[in-house]
This record gives structure tokens, sequence and C-alpha cells, in this order.
């Protein structure tokens, strides 16, 4: 099993929508979550954080459940600039910072 | 610098050859990571450094990589004797660690595309 994991998508949604994505991770013990954005033949960059609370930035709401090990990135009112891969991101936090990344849902938002 | 620095950007190369990957990470980050990406593919993780502790090489695919980082700043990543399946985007990102809390986010460089002919 891959320590984290994501539906790979396509999304195609159209401007105005709301998209969801989840993506699950496997180590119990993992203690920080992200969610970065690539765009194509670029490197990826955060978005945001991932609070134990769930949190706002925007348009865009996070939600984390340690219960049941998953993430989730919500998007409202989607825009034509949101297009690009959302990739999950995990910190194990086994006494170290190795941050694994999920391989990333696509996302295509359409006029 | 005020970001990441990669070169080369691009190196195409032969197969069999050794190539090396350089890494300038942001002046005062603690932790240096190398990532791999093949096309249309999700981030590889291959080596973390963070301070003076040992590296995590856990994520190196074979041992014909090998990564250095010299005075806790710049980084060095080698393949030797290059296969065609190495071909891929190099990324580097480094982080400036934040105590027990684990917030580490993370700053990525523009890449080292690899073509291995």
């Amino acid at each position: 099993r891959k320590e984290v994991e994501q539906d790979p998508g396509p999304f195609n949604v159209p401007e105005g929508a709301t998209v969801a994505f989840n993506c699950t991770y496997s180590n119990s013990a993992s203690q920080s979550f992200f969610w970065y954005r690539q765009d194509c033949r670029k490197e990826p960059k955060l978005l945001m954080s991932v609070y134990s609370s769930g949190n706002e930035d925007g348009r865009f709401t996070a939600q984390l459940n340690r219960a049941s090990q998953y993430i989730s990135l919500l998007i409202r009112d989607s825009k034509l600039s949101d297009s690009a891969t959302y990739l999950c991101v995990v910190n194990p936090g086994t006494g170290g910072f190795k941050t694994i990344f999920g391989a990333g849902t696509r996302l295509f938002v359409k006029a | 610098g005020a970001g990441v620095s990669q070169s080369p950007s691009n190196k195409v190369t032969e197969k069999g050859k050794d190539v090396e990957l350089r890494c300038d990470p942001i002046s005062g980050h603690t932790a240096l990571y190398w990532y791999r990406q093949s096309l249309g593919q999700g981030l590889e993780f291959l080596i973390y450094f963070q301070g003076n502790s040992a590296p995590d090489k856990s994520g190196l695919p074979s041992d014909r990589f090998s990564a250095e980082r010299t005075g806790g700043s710049v980084s060095t990543l080698t393949i030797q004797r290059t296969q065609q399946e190495d071909s891929a985007v190099y990324l580097c990102a480094s982080s400036l660690v934040r105590g027990g809390s684990g917030a580490n986010v993370l700053t990525f460089g523009a890449g080292s595309r690899l073509t291995v002919l």
C-alpha cells in the first residue's frame, strides 16, 4: 500500500463549480499535512497546511480526519486558474521530516 | 539567494555516463530534499538531509544514486552509469524545520530535467 494515496482524476468541472479531493495516508503516527499545487511543467508550491480543526483560505477549505486517516480539499467557485494538479503531502513525523507526496489529482476547470 | 536554485536546468546524456545535479537551497534552511518526478507521475522521495544528522537515504532506487551536502548548504545528486529509466525531472527542495510540531513547509527549485539517450 502506498503511504499517500489520491484519486488521479482528472476532474473536469465548469467554472463556478465546487469540487472536492480526498487523500488517504497509511501511517497513523503522521503529524503534519499539506496540500501543494503543481502547474504543468512547474515545481510544486504550497497551497495550504491542514490543521486538525480544519482550516479555510478564501475559496479553499482543508479538513483532516485522523480516525479515518484522510485529508480533504474543497474548492468553491472554481476558476479557470485553478486548473492544476493538487498534491496531498504528509510528514510521517517519526523522529524526522521525511515528507511524502501523493501522486496528485488533476483538475481541469472549463469555461 | 531568494529561492532554491538548481543546475543544470536540462541535461542530455548518453546511457552509461555519470551525471551530477546541483542544488543551492535557501540560505538558512536546515533541511534539503531530493525528489524524482517521471513524466506524468508523482514525486518520488529520494533522500533528505537535516542539519548534521545522517541523511535519510531510504528512497534512493539503487546504489548508482548518491548525494552529499557540503557544509550544510549546497547539495549534489550523482547518478552513475545512467540508464534510460533514470530520465526524469529531479527536484530539490529546502525547508526551515520548526521544532517538534513538524510544521515543515518545502520550497522547491525549478528542477533539473535529465534525459538519458
